[in-house]
């Protein structure tokens, strides 16, 4: 499994664009790159998934550069509900039966 | 939205006790995990469960772990004799069988069920 590393914490304020950039030098073909979001006392929640290049859902949009070395969640008009802990994690979901391997993560804080 | 539900959400033991943490997972769903979180630390992977047995578990989930799949709708994690250590939020999650290619294999998780080890 890929290593990740993304910021501590990060401050916005509401209204805002938040983008997490999340190292992963050593991604292998066949890893994808998956964001889960995790309120306080709560489970984490998958937010997005992508390979390459840009995805977007309702929440969110992911940008995966052409070496896939690194990703950037960006979470567009932050509100204070959006205050949680975003996870970046890089795997095979095939080969791993979907184990996720969670690090620190970086922990949103918006502010009003 | 269909979701993954834990009993109980909060529980006290005594050190030494047995404990059993109940999961439903989602109807669809074949495959099953816990994880766990001591407070202020990462989500750590306990054990993947399918087709009726473990696939995978983690140094942490030793012999004072079990889990098993009673009926076809429980999933459940026993700790036979807890310890202060163990004293976490267990996170139960399940997902769709994977595919290659267009399954993002998404984990959907609960609750949690709070173990306080006293």
């Amino acid at each position: 499994l890929a290593k990740t590393t993304q910021p501590i914490s990060m401050d916005s304020y509401e209204g805002q664009e938040v983008n997490i950039t999340c190292s992963h030098n050593n991604i292998a073909t066949n890893d994808y790159i998956t964001w889960y979001q995790q309120f306080p006392s709560q489970g984490p929640r998958f937010i997005i998934q992508g390979y390459k290049t840009k995805v977007t859902n309702e929440v969110a949009s992911l940008f995966i550069p052409a070496d896939r070395k690194s990703s950037t969640l960006s979470l567009p008009r932050v509100s204070l509900s959006d205050t949680a802990v975003y996870y970046c994690l890089v795997g095979d979901n095939v080969a791993a039966g979907n184990k996720l391997t969670f690090g620190g993560g970086t922990r949103v804080l918006v502010k009003p | 939205e269909p979701e993954v539900t834990q009993t109980p959400s909060h529980q006290v033991t005594q050190m030494g006790q047995e404990v059993i943490l109940r999961c439903v997972p989602i109807s669809n769903h074949l495959y099953f995990y816990w994880y766990r979180q001591i407070l202020g630390q990462k989500v750590e992977f306990l054990v993947s469960f399918y087709n009726n047995e473990i696939s995978e578990k983690s140094e942490i989930f030793d012999d004072q772990f079990s889990v098993e799949r009673p009926d076809g709708s429980n999933f459940t994690l026993k700790i036979r004799s807890t310890k202060l250590e163990d004293s976490a939020m267990y996170f139960c999650a399940s997902s769709e069988l994977i595919s290659t290619g267009s399954n993002t294999g998404e984990l959907f998780f609960g609750e949690g069920s709070r173990l306080t080890v006293l």
